[in-house]
Parts: structure tokens; sequence; C-alpha cells
């Protein structure tokens, strides 16, 4: 079946990089997406890449994208506490319209 | 803003209760969905409207029913809810299924 995986938690000292993993199953994906939620917030588009790319940069964003091993990353340099939030990845599943089946989220802490 | 609102923000309900949540959206999109999130599970897919019609309805219990009249208006009209319906209820909406969504703040419902 159509899955997506993240992890759940992450903490990060403030200045460091952080890197959020996501794995997905269905291999028919064209774009893939990160999502941001801060507290008492709705999602919010935080970048995406096609699926015939690599790597896509943008900023202090770095998404990196291993299609063999269907693994998808995001990187955040220089990471600071309004980094602190909920991070999504996203795929399009398979079926009659490949809607956008969503990881569990991944908890970013960013401590002092 | 992602040109997606919701109302009201919170809403607290008795389990006798009638009550509609509304989303809205101004960006001419033709799909809209509600999601359901809360701290037990990620976020889970409850209905998904294309073109007024609803194209996917995941099992969801008939205390909740959806209500497309144009493609800028989504109600979730509630019913004789339970307290394990209290959650936060994203709507979002996309130019067409498939494509990156766009969500909404969220309404903050408590069932007593």
């Amino acid at each position: 079946g159509e899955d997506v995986e993240q992890s759940l938690f992450l903490s990060v000292r403030e200045g460091d990089s952080s890197v959020i993993n996501c794995t997905y199953t269905d291999s028919s994906s064209t774009y893939l997406y990160w999502y941001k939620q801060e507290p008492g917030a709705g999602l919010q588009l935080l970048t995406y890449i096609f699926s015939n790319m690599d790597m896509k940069q943008d900023q202090r964003l770095t998404v990196l994208l291993n299609k063999k091993d269907k693994h998808l990353s995001l990187r955040i340099a220089d990471t600071q506490t309004g980094d602190s939030a909920i991070y999504f990845c996203a795929a399009p599943g398979s079926g009659g319209y490949n809607k956008l089946i969503f990881g569990a989220g991944t908890r970013l802490a960013v401590h002092p | 803003e992602t040109g997606v609102t919701q109302t009201p923000r919170h809403l607290v309900m008795g389990m006798t209760n009638k009550k509609s949540l509304k989303c809205e959206q101004h960006l001419g999109h033709n799909a809209m969905y509600w999601y359901k999130q809360s701290a037990k599970k990620p976020l889970e897919l409850m209905f998904v409207y294309s073109l007024e019609e609803r194209v996917e309805n995941n099992s969801v219990p008939s205390r909740f029913s959806p209500e497309c009249p144009n493609s800028s208006h989504l109600f979730l009209h509630l019913h004789t809810l339970q307290p394990e319906d209290s959650a936060l209820y994203l709507c979002a909406s996309s130019v067409l299924l498939g494509n990156e969504q766009f969500f909404g703040p969220g309404t903050r419902l408590t069932v007593l």
C-alpha cells in the first residue's frame, strides 16, 4: 500500500544544521513536498522537488531526493528557534488522482 | 496567508449540539479537502471534493456530513459528536486533484 514514513522527533542546537528524513513507497511520484506546521496553525507549503531532480536549494533549505531508495530529506542550514515546528513530507499516491499522502510529521525542537 | 480561510477558529460543543465548520478558498482552485489532526493520529484525510463532487470518503462516521455548494466553499456539518472527535480540523484546496495543497489555519474543535 501507499506509505510515507518519517521519524517523529528531532532536537538540534541553534546554529546547527537539521536534517529531516522521509521515505515513500509509491514509485510514480512526480512532485514531492515538504510542509511546515507552526503551533496553532495549518500546514504551509515550504518547498517541493520534481522527481527528475536530485537536489533543490532554496536559501537555507536543501532538498535531496534519492529515487532509487525512495528517500527524501530536508536540510535546514543555520537552524533558528523560529524553525521549531512540525515538518510533513508528502508524496502523491497511486490511484485515480494521485492524492497526496502525508507522513506523520517530524517535530523539530531547536534549543540554545 | 494561504488564501484559504476557516471559521470558526475555535469551537466548543456538547455531544447533542449541531454545528458547522466553514472553509472558503480565494484561489480559484477546483479541489477541496477536509483533514482531521489529533494527538493520537497523524493527518487523516476525511473527504475530497473535485468540481463540487465528492470523490473520496475515508470511512468517516455519518455524524460528519460534508457539503460543497460551489468550488469556493466547503462545509463540515457536525451532529451528535463524541469526545474523541475533539481535534484540529483542517481544510485544504488545490488547483486540481493531486497538485500541491494549500491549507487553512484550522478549526480547533472540543467536544464536551
